[in-house]
């Protein structure tokens, strides 16, 4: 049982350019998590998605930032017209319903 | 509102040396408490959590924690430490135990092991 895919592992954008993250669930868990990790911070919540659903995006960016988890794929957390604050490490987790969570290995995003 | 606070930002240990690393939090229901290891550029990896019952957990890599109500404290300790112990620790808090929903991190503590 492969773990949580994310991908890009690294990815470069200039700024204004749009940046997509994807996170591929292990196998069985219909809950996916999305969290950002600034320099020398603590990862912060940004949003908790089921299927088809967004449960949660009380931690999201107002503009710029969206996800989702559609019924088929991968979670994509798509940030438009980048700018240097977005530069961050973007984690992804996906559970069972009320069970343990695991992380990816992040997908780390640099604006240029 | 949660809130996480790990006390020292680097922590450095000789090999052998007991390893204390610590968290205290605020929680305005009964917490769920989990300690998080990061490698470089990895992700992170669950090392053990509290939801109810036993206040002393054990994880993997023979870690271990204890759950104080009165101090609100989750402190993270190794009787030994090990080079491969070397990574950054995260403590976090959750109103939902088992679950990544919400989960509030401290600012992690890098842990560096001498020899």
């Amino acid at each position: 049982n492969a773990g949580v895919m994310q991908n890009p592992r690294h990815l470069v954008r200039r700024r204004g350019q749009e940046a997509r993250l994807r996170c591929s669930p292990m196998k069985g868990h219909s809950h996916v998590y999305w969290y950002r990790q600034l320099p020398e911070e603590g990862l912060k919540f940004m949003v908790y998605l089921q299927k088809e659903n967004i449960i949660d995006e009380s931690g999201m960016p107002k503009e710029r930032f969206s996800a989702e988890f559609p019924k088929e794929g991968p979670s994509i957390l798509r940030i438009q017209q980048v700018v240097r604050g977005d530069s961050a490490a973007y984690f992804c987790a996906s559970s069972p319903p009320f069970g343990e969570a695991f992380f990816g290995q992040g997908t780390r995003l640099t604006v240029v | 509102a949660q809130s996480v606070t790990q006390l020292g930002s680097h922590v450095s240990v000789s090999e052998g040396a007991l390893v204390l690393l610590r968290c205290n939090y605020s929680s305005s229901v009964p917490p769920y408490l989990f300690w998080y290891v990061q490698y470089p550029n990895q992700g992170l990896q669950l090392l053990l959590k509290y939801t109810t019952g036993a206040t002393l957990v054990k994880g993997i890599n023979g870690f271990e924690a204890e759950f104080k109500k009165s101090e609100t404290s989750f402190h993270l300790t190794k009787p030994s430490a090990h080079m491969s112990d070397a990574a950054e620790y995260f403590c976090a808090v959750s109103p939902y135990t088992g679950t990544a929903s919400k989960l509030t991190f401290g600012t992690g503590t890098r842990l560096q092991v001498t020899l």
